[in-house]
């Protein structure tokens, strides 16, 4: 079945370093993929979106590139900021269903 | 604008009691998918109701059900509960034409005991 496995963390860097969280998925038809981020005290947020191989998604200085070749959408950041401390989720929809890899924890120190 | 809102917040219910959780869409949303996240898991998807209307689930038993009302707010019923019931219960609501545009609401925390 579909699925999706992400990066396992925690992951630690200090600020204005830069950011990868990898990503790959297993799909059988053409699925949307998305990342997802939870800061600490709140609820899933929608961080970024692409909906078709070769589109990048972006979003408060965040990228993915949806890469059908590999199957990945790896998460990038040039410079972390310490406000990103968060668990970042990767996801995929596909024909209605939706599916979640097992976040990964960002810490980010001054 | 209200965002996804869900209640209660959280619940304490006994091994083989049946519970109920209410979730009310953002407005302008039309759809709405309901998750059982385990503690350091990610979100697993249960089902997603469309006009009044289970339009797919996932690998959840038949002790997990649904409803949602005509004005789009949503219950998840579970019955017979278990210890390994115990989750944070997450609702999201979606527009129709768009339904991979999920806002999450704050989700109800369910232990059983």
């Amino acid at each position: 079945g579909d699925s999706v496995t992400q990066m396992e963390g925690p992951v630690t860097l200090s600020e204005e370093a830069f950011l990868t969280i990898n990503c790959t998925y297993t799909a059988t038809g053409y699925p949307s993929l998305f990342w997802y981020v939870q800061y600490p005290g709140e609820g899933l947020q929608l961080l970024l979106k692409a909906t078709k191989a070769d589109d990048k998604g972006s979003n408060k200085g965040f990228e993915a590139t949806y890469r059908k070749e590999t199957t990945s959408f790896h998460l990038e950041k040039g410079s972390v900021q310490v406000s990103d401390s968060a668990v970042y989720f990767c996801a995929l929809s596909s024909s209605n269903q939706f599916y979640f890899g097992t976040g990964t924890s960002l810490t980010v120190i001054p | 604008d209200a965002g996804v809102t869900q209640s209660p917040t959280h619940l304490i219910k006994t091994r083989g009691q049946q519970v109920t959780l209410r979730c009310s869409p953002k407005s302008g949303h039309d759809t709405v998918s309901w998750y059982q996240q385990a503690l350091g898991q990610g979100p697993q998807f249960i089902f997603q109701y469309y006009e009044e209307e289970e339009r797919q689930r996932g690998n959840f038993p038949d002790r997990f059900s649904g409803h949602q009302f005509p004005n789009y707010s949503s219950e998840l019923n579970v019955n017979a509960l278990l210890l390994g019931d115990s989750a944070l219960y997450l609702c999201a609501s979606s527009p129709g034409t768009r339904g991979y545009e999920q806002y999450f609401g704050p989700g109800t925390r369910l232990t059983v005991t």
